[in-house]
């Protein structure tokens, strides 16, 4: 079974524009969460979705937002980006049983975004 | 407010010998404690994961220790490989439903020969 991937591996952005970064889930996953991996702050969790809705959020700015497709694929958007946006974001998958979690979350490789 | 409190932020132990991170809590709700292994370039892996009905988890050479009325648990890394050197984060949840994921701020590994 193919693991979660994440387009693209790497990005690179100036301060004032927008970015999109797209997850793949693992087959058969309908959870998809996001988080935000710095050397100061570690990982932050930003969001999860769970069939196409919204279901958690962390401490991020309005900037920070998300979709869930139909077929559990979730894009992740930041606006206006910002020098301290420049991170790695990740996005983890778990399979869920009548929307009840089984814990283990399946991180992908991540988008490495930099602002400059 | 950081909820998951790690220990150290890196640490270097001998080949053979044992690695001890240990991470601390503050909210009582957690009921689930992961451990994730990091290479560079790679995103987290799931190593070993504990709920707080046990007191102990053993998986090869890798074992959670966790204390409740402390709130604190700690990884132990048995007969260390240099194949071990990698970065380590505990974290916390809470089951049915929530998937997210408090983790704590890391500990970078080196095991030398």
């Amino acid at each position: 079974k193919a693991g979660v991937t994440q387009t693209p591996r790497y990005l690179i952005k100036t301060r004032g524009q927008q970015v999109t970064l797209s997850c793949s889930p693992i087959s058969g996953h309908r959870s998809v969460s996001w988080y935000q991996q710095t050397p100061g702050q570690g990982l932050q969790f930003l969001f999860e979705y769970f069939s196409e809705t919204q279901r958690n959020k962390g401490n991020f700015p309005g900037r920070f937002s998300g979709r869930q497709f139909s077929n559990s694929r979730s894009e992740m958007n930041v606006s206006t980006l910002e020098l301290g946006d420049s991170a790695l974001y990740l996005c983890a998958s778990s399979f869920t049983l009548a929307g009840f979690s089984t814990d283990t979350q399946y991180f992908g490789p991540g988008t490495r975004l930099t602002v400059l | 407010q950081q909820q998951v409190k790690q220990s150290p932020q890196s640490l270097i132990v001998q080949k053979g010998g044992i690695s001890i991170i240990n991470c601390a809590y503050e909210n009582t709700a957690f009921d689930y404690f992961p451990w994730y292994q990091q290479f560079p370039g790679k995103g987290p892996a799931l190593l070993i994961a504990i709920r707080p009905d046990v007191s102990e988890k053993k998986e090869g050479r890798f074992t959670i220790s966790f204390n409740k009325s402390a709130k604190q648990f700690s990884l132990h890394i048995m007969d260390s490989q240099p194949g071990d050197s990698a970065t380590y984060f505990c974290a916390a949840g809470t089951n049915f439903g929530n998937e997210k994921l408090t983790f704590g701020t890391g500990t970078r590994l080196t095991i030398i020969p």
